[in-house]
């Protein structure tokens, strides 16, 4: 049981490129969840998912896109990135009322 | 408007003494509340949660949590500090049930001296 799982660790993009993280989870949760934390800001949610089919946007879903074809992957794009896209990105996924975290992907836009 | 305020920005303990990270809320119902600690480099881990019940709750790893509902404060405390406590903790809100999405502090990054 590995949990949630988000890859890759570590990236750098150039502005304009694209990437997407990669986020899967073995549990069988339903809920899943994006967050971003940046220094002294906490974590705030990009976006979620309550189902297989059904994304929904949080709070800073702007140069964000998801999906949602199965239970175990949420994967994050970036179509265009953005310096201020450099930040900490974490998914999550919640049985009940428990979220369980993956480790995180760094990720620095020059 | 919902919002978790975490005053405090950086503590600095000597190992052994007595720990005290304040959390305050707003929340427009009765919500759930949850500590998270975050060690360099890794993701979250839950230490504690409250739902209901008992207004004092224990976690892992030594630490507990007052819920005060008059001052919509949720506290984190642990009697004696260790090194391996040094980390960012993170006090969390959520609705009740399972549905919902989580509103999270700024954070406490807690140093310890030896």
């Amino acid at each position: 049981n590995a949990g949630v799982t988000q890859t890759p660790k570590f990236r750098i993009l150039k502005i304009g490129q694209s990437m997407t993280l990669q986020c899967t989870q073995d549990m069988n949760h339903n809920y899943m969840y994006w967050y971003r934390q940046d220094p002294g800001m906490g974590l705030k949610l990009i976006y979620y998912s309550v189902g297989a089919g059904i994304t929904d946007k949080g709070e800073v879903p702007n140069g964000y896109n998801v999906s949602r074809s199965t239970t175990e992957d949420f994967p994050l794009r970036l179509e265009l990135a953005a310096p201020s896209q450099t930040s900490v990105y974490f998914c999550a996924s919640k049985l009940g009322t428990e979220a369980f975290f993956g480790q995180g992907t760094r990720l620095t836009v020059v | 408007a919902q919002s978790v305020t975490q005053p405090d920005i950086h503590i600095t303990v000597s190992e052994g003494a007595s720990l005290e990270l304040r959390c305050n809320y707003s929340y427009g119902a009765t919500p759930y509340l949850f500590w998270y600690v975050q060690s360099p480099g890794q993701g979250l881990q839950l230490l504690l949660k409250y739902f209901s019940g008992d207004t004092l709750v224990q976690g892992i790893k030594g630490f507990e949590a007052e819920f005060k509902r008059s001052q919509s404060s949720f506290n984190l405390r642990k009697p004696s500090v260790h090194w391996s406590d040094a980390a960012e903790y993170f006090c969390a809100v959520g609705p009740q049930g399972s549905q919902g999405n989580l509103i999270f502090g700024k954070g406490t990054k807690l140093s310890v001296k030896p």
